[in-house]
């Protein structure tokens, strides 16, 4: 659809479990997010690269470690999650200092 | 910590109805996006209106801003059931590229 994707679409975890989050771009956008959305919580922003350096983490917990190996790809690795991690996280992508940000279908992911 | 807040949370209306969605916010900002998102799916940009603007048309959208007020909102018009979604407002804070959405509208368009 917007040109982004995002793999899994879903996932199970246990609080044990290592996954990781893949999204991919190709609308030739150099920067790119990481969001979580959470029930009954606004859109929080977790991560943003630009030209593949990240240049925003918000606070985000050390068990969600992002890695971007090109301006194309993000990821998102997950390690001894809680169960209030389960949420749809959100990837995007923008041209650095652009207004418009563009997302893909999130993975809806679920610890237990 | 949250930028935009929308009101109503949630709105029911028939299709043909129009549908106003507001959303305030609470500092000086270049620009104002509104987002939709259908059900757990990813969000879709639908506007974009900028400081200096008062008013902005798209198709069946019209958003209104008023910098004085911190407030804008978006009109949908003629609504079908395809519209039905969460709305999102959206403004940029502490720079570049860190874009806050406010909590959203969840609009039910009944047929």
């Amino acid at each position: 659809e917007t040109g982004v994707t995002q793999t899994p679409r879903h996932l199970v975890m246990g609080m044990t479990n290592k996954k990781s989050l893949k999204c991919e771009q190709h609308l030739g956008h150099n920067a790119m997010y990481w969001y979580k959305q959470s029930a009954k919580k606004p859109l929080e922003l977790m991560f943003v690269y630009n030209f593949k350096e990240q240049t925003e983490n918000n606070s985000v917990p050390s068990r969600f470690s992002p890695e971007c190996p090109n301006s194309s790809h993000l990821f998102l690795h997950l390690h001894t999650l809680q169960p209030e991690d389960s949420a749809l996280y959100l990837c995007a992508s923008s041209q650095a200092r652009a207004e418009t940000q563009y997302f893909g279908p999130g993975t809806r992911l679920l610890v237990l | 910590s949250q930028q935009g807040e929308e009101d109503p949370q949630a709105l029911s209306i028939q299709e043909g109805e129009n549908a106003t969605m507001n959303c305030s916010y609470k500092t000086s900002i270049n620009n104002l996006q509104w987002y939709r998102q259908n059900s757990g799916r990813g969000l879709v940009h639908l506007i974009l209106i900028r400081s200096n603007e008062r008013e902005k048309h798209s198709g069946r959208l019209r958003v209104t801003l008023d910098t004085s007020k911190k407030s804008s909102s978006l009109l949908i018009t003629a609504s079908r059931a395809a519209d039905t979604a969460s709305y999102f407002c959206a403004t940029y804070s502490g720079g570049y590229n860190k874009l806050i959405f406010g909590a959203g509208t969840r609009l039910a368009v009944h047929p």
